[in-house]
């Protein structure tokens, strides 16, 4: 079955600095991959959607990417925020079944000023 | 969180109990989901809804049935809580696009 890792750890950076998170993902090559965020207490919100076909994807201080090979994503925050501290939760797409997803675990990003 | 809402937002209950957790859209979207959140799991799958009395298993199903009378709601029952229903349950939509928009959360209690 597919299975999704993001690193459960917290990462910690300064603010002004660049916030990079990884998803990887095995057992399956989904036709695409979303991120979302998360804040405590309530619902996650969706981000960005990149497809199986593109390599890069941006949205004002978000990019994301999507190695089709390496079966990772990485998603990047430049010029972070303390605004920016929440969890990011990494979604694919279930296989034969387009319009369900599977959720990684999430990564907390922690923004000092 | 614009257009979906979940009630009740809390629920303690005692095993052995049937509880209705309800979802509530606005957007009139075709698809909804419900998921559990519990540490070290992330969000799972329960059931979902393509349609009008067109629902269907997710990843987690055991001990859980839903209902879709209304393009609007999507009702989530356990007919017999347990404690390993403990847990924070979130309703999604989603519409013509592949993203999913989740409402608020119901944070279940069961004792």
């Amino acid at each position: 079955s597919q299975k999704i890792e993001q690193n459960s750890e917290a990462l910690n950076i300064q603010e002004g600095k660049t916030a990079t998170l990884t998803c990887n993902y095995t057992n399956y090559s989904p036709a695409y991959l979303q991120w979302y965020r998360q804040d405590p207490g309530r619902g996650p919100v969706f981000l960005l959607l990149i497809r199986e076909n593109e390599k890069e994807k941006r949205k004002e201080r978000l990019k994301v990417t999507f190695d089709t090979t390496l079966k990772q994503s990485l998603f990047h925050i430049t010029a972070s925020q303390p605004a920016d501290s929440a969890t990011y939760l990494c979604a694919l797409d279930m296989a034969n079944a387009g319009n369900m997803l599977t959720f990684g675990g999430g990564t907390r990003l922690m923004v000092k000023p | 969180d614009a257009g979906i809402t979940q009630s009740p937002r809390h629920k303690v209950t005692e095993t052995g109990t049937p509880v209705t957790l309800r979802c509530h859209q606005t957007e009139n979207h075709r698809y909804m989901y419900w998921y559990r959140q519990d540490p070290g799991h992330g969000l799972r799958l329960i059931h979902y809804s393509y349609g009008v009395k067109d629902t269907d298993k997710g990843e987690v199903s055991d001990g859980y049935s839903v209902s879709r009378s209304k393009t609007e709601d999507f009702l989530l029952t356990l007919e017999s809580a347990t404690s390993s229903q403990t847990s924070v349950y979130f309703c999604a939509t989603g519409g013509q696009g592949d993203e999913q928009y989740f409402g608020p959360g119901t944070r279940l209690t069961v004792t």
